[in-house]
């Protein structure tokens, strides 16, 4: 039982480039989520789902697109990169009642230059 | 103002301290909450759920005291490996899938 894997654990991009941090989880929970990390302002969420072929955006959710087209992936794609998407990336996955709590991968730590 | 605040801190405690966080949020209708620990450059993992009648795992308190919007968690008998950021986690939203996170509290127990 892997838990939450994301793939890759660094990454450094170019202005304008694109590319998918990938999300995959192996405890067939519904509730997945993705989170960024910066400096002083704490996770935030970025985009969730609640099931397959059901997304919605969170709190910081420009720049960035999901989707969720199985049970067990989640990823998460920048459309065009800029230096302010420069962070740490975690993704999350929950299932159970709403006293369970989400467990976290290990994050993707992306710069872009 | 934010919905989950905390003391930052630092905290700096020696070992076998008793250490307690705060933690207050603004808005009413959040329904689940958690405490996470961060260590650096780590992952946050599951602490604890906090429940309204409070509870308790081994030297960790939880208390949750919804009529004022506040959290709070204790520490008992602190180890060295209790040295981490601890993120107060509460959840809102149409099915709870949101995750508010506070900035978290620093905490280094010395020797």
């Amino acid at each position: 039982n892997a838990g939450v894997t994301q793939t890759p654990k660094f990454q450094v991009l170019k202005t304008g480039q694109s590319m998918t941090l990938q999300c995959a989880q192996d405890m067939n929970h519904e509730y997945m989520s993705w989170y960024r990390q910066d400096p002083g302002m704490g996770l935030r969420l970025i985009h969730y789902s609640v099931g397959a072929g059901i997304t919605d955006q969170g709190e910081v959710p420009n720049g960035y697109n999901v989707s969720r087209s199985t049970t067990e992936d989640f990823p998460l794609r920048l459309l065009s990169a800029a230096p302010s998407q420069t962070s740490v990336y975690f993704c999350a996955s929950r299932g159970g009642g709403a006293n369970y709590g989400y467990t976290f991968g290990s994050g993707t730590r992306l710069t872009v230059v | 103002r934010k919905e989950v605040e905390q003391d930052p801190g630092p905290f700096n405690v020696p070992e076998g301290a008793t250490v307690a966080f705060n933690c207050t949020y603004s808005n009413s209708a959040s329904q689940s909450f958690f405490w996470y620990r961060q260590d650096c450059r780590k992952e946050p993992k599951l602490l604890m759920s906090v429940y309204s009648s409070g509870n308790e795992d081994g030297r960790f308190t939880a208390q949750l005291n919804r009529a004022s919007q506040y959290i709070s968690l204790l520490i008992r008998d602190s180890k060295l490996s209790d040295s981490a950021t601890y993120l107060c986690v509460v959840i809102k939203g149409q099915g709870a899938q949101k995750l508010v996170f506070g900035q978290g509290t620093r905490l280094t127990i010395n020797p």
